[in-house]
């Protein structure tokens, strides 16, 4: 089955500082790579996607890169803020209705 | 915005205890999901619902699991003789079509921490 490595496994940046966390995964039949923001006591929450077909995709601060020949995909935030700061998950689909396999989390904090 | 919702927030619970999470999924959407987050940990699969039956279940659900759509809008998850390590917090999520070169958004609903003494 599909397995999600997630690194690092912590990140401090300062603000204003870009912070860049890197997945890979090992089923090739994955294509959907979801990046959720998890802050504490409080759900997942989806912040930037990315399809097979597509190898970047831009919302605002936020960038996710995919590279399907490497297995790999990518978070980007610039111009951190201290709001930024909560665990990130990256998650690929494991199956064909769609389950996720998420990665182990960073935990990336923003220091004012 | 639509959101999906969970009660109860807490669950507190004996060791061989049966307990019921339940789950309202948002409204449109097709797909139903429960995950599980042991603290500090990562988010874990447990099983996708769709059309009214199971569509995949992970290694951790079990015998002792099992999960229900009673009505157009609960879904719900049963443990049914709790043990200690099925302490963490449960998450539900839904999501609409799936397929069709990718997957779309699942949601995640606030959770329920449950707690086996």
């Amino acid at each position: 089955g599909e397995n999600v490595e997630q690194h690092p496994s912590t990140l401090s940046v300062q603000e204003g500082d870009s912070a860049v966390i890197k997945c890979t995964y090992s089923d090739s039949a994955s294509n959907y790579f979801p990046w959720y923001k998890q802050e504490l006591g409080k759900r997942p929450q989806l912040i930037i996607d990315i399809r097979s077909n597509v190898g970047e995709k831009k919302d605002q601060r936020i960038a996710v890169t995919l590279n399907k020949t490497a297995k790999h995909f990518s978070l980007h935030i610039t111009e951190t803020q201290p709001e930024d700061s909560a665990v990130y998950f990256c998650a690929a689909d494991g199956g064909s209705q769609g389950n996720l396999i998420f990665g182990k989390g960073t935990k990336l904090s923003v220091k004012p | 915005e639509p959101e999906v919702t969970q009660t109860p927030s807490h669950q507190v619970t004996q060791m061989g205890q049966e307990v019921i999470l339940r789950c309202v999924p948002i409204s449109n959407h097709l797909y139903f999901y429960w995950y599980r987050q042991i603290l500090g940990q990562k988010v874990e699969f447990l099983v996708s619902f769709y059309n009214n039956e199971i569509s995949e279940k992970s290694e951790i659900f079990d015998d002792q699991f099992s999960v229900e759509r009673p009505d157009g809008s609960n879904f719900t998850l049963k443990i049914r003789s709790t043990k200690l390590e099925d302490s963490a917090m449960y998450f539900c999520a839904s999501s609409a079509l799936w397929g069709l070169a990718g997957g779309p958004k699942q949601f995640f609903g606030p959770g329920t921490r449950l707690t086996v003494l």
